[in-house]
């Protein structure tokens, strides 16, 4: 049974950055897409990109083209996300989730890492 | 851009009884990448539903996936006490319908 497990809740400033991991345990890290996504409060899910581990090559939405950048460690089975120039919309809960390829539902999710951008 | 949008927001039904809720895309798309997933408050999502009729591993008989298109409906045939939580639909791994909350 695959877990992924994320970093914990994170308090940051408006203009810095935050970075959160992700890691898999369980499964087959490597041969999968791990995709980032978040949901603001109210709001419906947003996908922000993904990256297969196995070649190390992120994609991006291009909503956060130039403020997110997705990698993975295949040594540790950990994928993380960092979110530059954080802004108070960027307040959310971001999940990582598994899919045997791009396009496909995800079939395991993180449990949410909860971001509060404040002053 | 696809939009999916899912009907109705809120369903209040009762244990015993049967949930029908809609997905319905703004254009028509491949069933192959369509899914459900149910979310609890302060829980990771669920996958329920894969290629809009295949239920995941471990997902109970009672929950079921049909359409094609433009229009997806998941099934609940009787509702356990488990069960009323949000679900939302997935598409393409990119594109979510903004949910449905499903209560007593």
């Amino acid at each position: 049974q695959v877990q992924l497990v994320q970093s914990g809740a994170e308090v940051k400033r408006p203009g810095s950055s935050v970075k959160i991991s992700c890691q898999s345990s369980g499964g087959t890290f490597t041969t999968y897409t791990v995709s980032w996504v978040r949901q603001a409060p109210g709001q419906r899910l947003e996908w922000m990109g993904g990256i297969i581990p196995r070649f190390g090559t992120a994609n991006y939405a291009q909503k956060f083209q130039g403020r997110v950048t997705i990698a993975a460690d295949k040594a540790t089975s950990t994928a993380y996300m960092e979110l530059s120039s954080l802004r108070f919309e960027d307040t959310a809960v971001y999940y990582c989730a598994r899919a045997q390829k791009y396009g496909d539902p995800f079939d395991s999710w993180g449990q949410g890492t909860l971001v509060t951008v404040s002053s | 851009e696809i939009v999916l949008t899912q009907s109705p927001g809120t369903l209040s039904l009762s244990p015993g009884e049967r949930a029908t809720l809609s997905c319905r895309a703004s254009q028509s798309v491949s069933s192959n990448y369509f899914g459900w997933h149910q979310q609890k408050p302060g829980q990771a999502p669920r996958l329920l539903i894969f290629g809009a009729s295949n239920r995941a591993s471990g997902v109970p008989d009672r929950f079921s996936g049909s359409g094609s298109g433009t229009d997806f409906t998941l099934t609940i045939s009787r509702l356990e006490p488990e069960d009323f939580a949000v679900y939302f639909c997935q598409l393409h791994g990119d594109t979510f319908g903004q949910g449905t909350k499903l209560e007593i």
